[in-house]
Parts: C-alpha cells; sequence; structure tokens
C-alpha cells in the first residue's frame, strides 16, 4: 500500500518560514505532480491552499507555496502568521488502489 | 456560489445502515468527479468513495468495499452513500467534496456530517 508520511507537528514564529514535507512510501504508484495541501482549522472542513504542486486556488496567499523533489513534496508558508496555526494535509493520487491518499496530517504551531 | 450541504448521518447500531445526502448548489454535480471523504475523530483524513464525472469510474477504499455504495442523482443534484453493515470504526466525519479536476484536488467541501455507529 502507498502512503504519504508527514512530520507530526512543525513549529514557527511570526515573520518566520516554515517547511512541511510529505514523502511516499511503496511510491510507484504515486503521482507526485498532483500533490495537493489543505488547511484544516478545528471543527471546519479542509481548505485547499494548494494542487498540482505549485498551483494556488484564488483567494489563497502568496505566502504559501509548494515544491516536489524525487519522492517528497513541501508546503512551504513564508511570513508565518498567527492565522496560520491549524492542522496541515499533502494528498496525492495514486494509480491502484483507492484514487486519492492523504498524508497524516502535521499540526502547524505558532509560537 | 458554490455549496455542498450534506445530511443523513446521526447514530447506528453496528450492522445498521445509514444514508448520507450531499445537495450541490453553484455547479452541475454531473460535470466533476466527486468524492466521500472520512476523518475519525482526532484522526487524519481518508477517501472511502470516488466517483466519476460520467459515473462510470467508481473507487472504494478496501476497508468499505461491499458495504458502502456511491451513487448520483442528476435530477437532483445531489450526491449519496448508503452505508451499510456498519462498524464501529466507521465512526467519523464524513464530508463530500468536488475535485477541481480528477486528481485529487477537493476545491469545495461540504460541511461535514458526523455518522457514529455504537451499541
Amino acid at each position: 500500500q502507498s502512503a504519504l508520511t508527514q512530520p507530526a507537528s512543525v513549529s514557527g514564529s511570526p515573520g518566520q518560514s516554515i517547511t512541511i514535507s510529505c514523502t511516499g512510501t511503496n511510491s510507484n504508484n504515486i503521482n507526485y505532480r498532483d500533490v495537493s495541501w489543505y488547511q484544516q482549522n478545528p471543527g471546519k472542513a479542509p481548505k485547499l491552499m494548494i494542487y498540482e504542486v505549485t498551483n494556488r486556488p484564488s483567494g489563497v496567499s502568496n505566502r504559501f507555496s509548494g515544491s516536489t523533489s524525487g519522492n517528497t513534496a513541501s508546503l512551504t508558508i513564508s511570513g508565518l502568521q498567527p492565522e496560520d496555526e491549524a492542522d496541515y494535509y499533502c494528498s496525492a493520487s495514486t494509480t491502484i488502489g483507492t484514487p486519492v491518499i492523504f498524508g497524516g496530517g502535521t499540526k502547524l504551531t505558532v509560537l | 456560489q458554490v455549496q455542498l450541504v450534506e445530511s443523513g448521518g446521526g447514530l447506528a447500531k453496528p450492522g445498521g445502515s445509514l444514508r448520507l445526502s450531499c445537495v450541490a448548489s453553484g455547479f452541475t454535480l454531473s460535470d466533476y468527479y466527486m468524492s466521500w471523504i472520512r476523518q475519525a475523530p482526532g484522526k487524519g483524513l481518508e477517501c472511502v468513495s470516488y466517483m466519476s464525472s460520467s459515473g462510470t469510474y467508481i473507487k472504494y477504499t478496501d476497508s468499505v468495499k461491499g458495504r458502502f455504495t456511491i451513487s448520483r442523482d442528476n435530477a437532483k443534484n445531489s450526491l449519496y452513500l448508503q452505508m451499510n453493515s456498519l462498524r464501529a470504526e466507521d465512526t467519523a466525519m464524513y464530508y463530500c467534496a468536488r475535485d477541481l479536476a480528477p486528481i485529487g484536488a477537493f476545491d469545495f467541501w461540504g460541511q461535514g456530517n458526523l455518522v457514529t455507529v455504537s451499541s
């Protein structure tokens, strides 16, 4: 089974930049060109922040950016703000089994 | 504007059934790939079921195969998830979500519908 692994938590101070990684395992079936990132606040539905690795939906701040290298995708948040504190999930499409898989999520704390 | 409004969740006993509904507005459901995504309490996201815009491509995660059925009523612009033989591990918030393109980029989500399976 393919899987996406994220760090459980990351933290940063206001104004700093942080990066959240998303690494594929058993990854031959993962489409890394289709990586998306979601922000989820407590009690709310997830919000799409990045799709197709680098694209931002309308209305998403350009402080959010994405990239990939090999089997690892990354979400970078620059100029960290208190309202960025949330859970972040990566996802990717797959060619076998469930068509979309999610990482386990990363809790971002803004100190 | 685009909206997804869900209903039908609640409490069910193990082995019981529930049917979730998701009514779309602001767009035509049959023009998009759609998915049901769940989140167990304190856990991450899981794509439970996925349907193509044509309705001919349907997928389920292994743990619900044979028990859950995704369907769509184009006239009502609605998506459904029939859940049978429910288990305690199916307890979760269930979201319907629209795929921006068939790549797993879910750009609009319902408000979520809590399903609790308990005796």
